[in-house]
């Protein structure tokens, strides 16, 4: 069964530290792995896209790793604000999503508190 | 939030009510999507659409109903049938973009629609 799992559930950590939030996925074969951040009470954005092939992907204070062997993905972000805090989820596509409806499969999000 | 609009923002029902969201988008996106936040779950797929006319049931798509009359719109209406509709209602609308030998399939996702059942 395709599935996205995120850990951890939840979050706090005080601004201006880092911290990871990790994404473990079983869909296969598939063709790319996105972030998406959403704030509360407002629809997801894309943070970074990874197809299989590639290993990091950045965008400004976040980077994103995919290691395509262990199914694992890692979001970092980096000198946290408080603007940070939001939920977090890792959205998996399947390959030849197109014919399937562009169906995506959800984590259920890590929910980040960033502390002044 | 892109050019994907969802109303209202908030919505209230009471038992045996239907109700109908709005889901518009200028983007000129074939596809469109609904999905339903409940806490501490990913999105799960109610219905999607991939040209006029036509649209294909999702994961949990009893006690809802759709229509696509027009590409910019994709109604979702929540009938007295969805016995625990109280969530947060999420609107999506698809371009595909081609990559080499990699194809994105890049959603943008409206504001939401919060439904209340009182």
């Amino acid at each position: 069964k395709n599935q996205v799992e995120q850990s951890p559930q939840s979050l706090i950590i005080l601004e201006g530290k880092n911290c990871t939030l990790q994404c473990n996925y079983t869909v296969s074969p598939f063709s790319n792995l996105r972030w998406y951040k959403q704030d509360t009470g407002r629809g997801p954005v894309s943070l970074t896209i990874m197809t299989f092939s590639e290993n990091t992907k950045s965008n400004g204070r976040y980077t994103a790793t995919l290691d395509a062997d262990t199914k694992q993905s890692s979001l970092h972000i980096t000198a946290s604000q408080l603007s940070d805090s939001a939920s977090y989820i890792c959205v998996v596509s399947p390959r030849n999503v197109y014919n399937q409806g562009g169906k995506l499969i959800f984590g259920q999000g890590t929910e980040l508190s960033v502390k002044p | 939030d892109g050019g994907i609009t969802q109303s209202p923002k908030y919505l209230f029902r009471k038992e045996g009510q239907n109700v109908t969201l709005s889901c518009e988008q200028n983007l000129n996106h074939d596809a469109m999507y609904w999905y339903r936040q409940d806490p501490g779950q990913g999105l799960r797929l109610i219905y999607y659409s991939q040209i006029v006319n036509d649209f294909q049931k999702g994961d949990i798509a009893e006690g809802y109903s759709v229509s696509r009359e027009k590409k910019e719109s994709f109604p979702l209406t929540v009938t007295s049938a969805q016995k625990n509709p109280t969530a947060f209602y999420l609107c999506a609308s698809r371009r595909l973009l081609a990559g080499g030998a990699h194809t994105y399939n890049e959603q943008f996702f409206g504001p939401g629609t919060r439904l209340t059942v009182l």
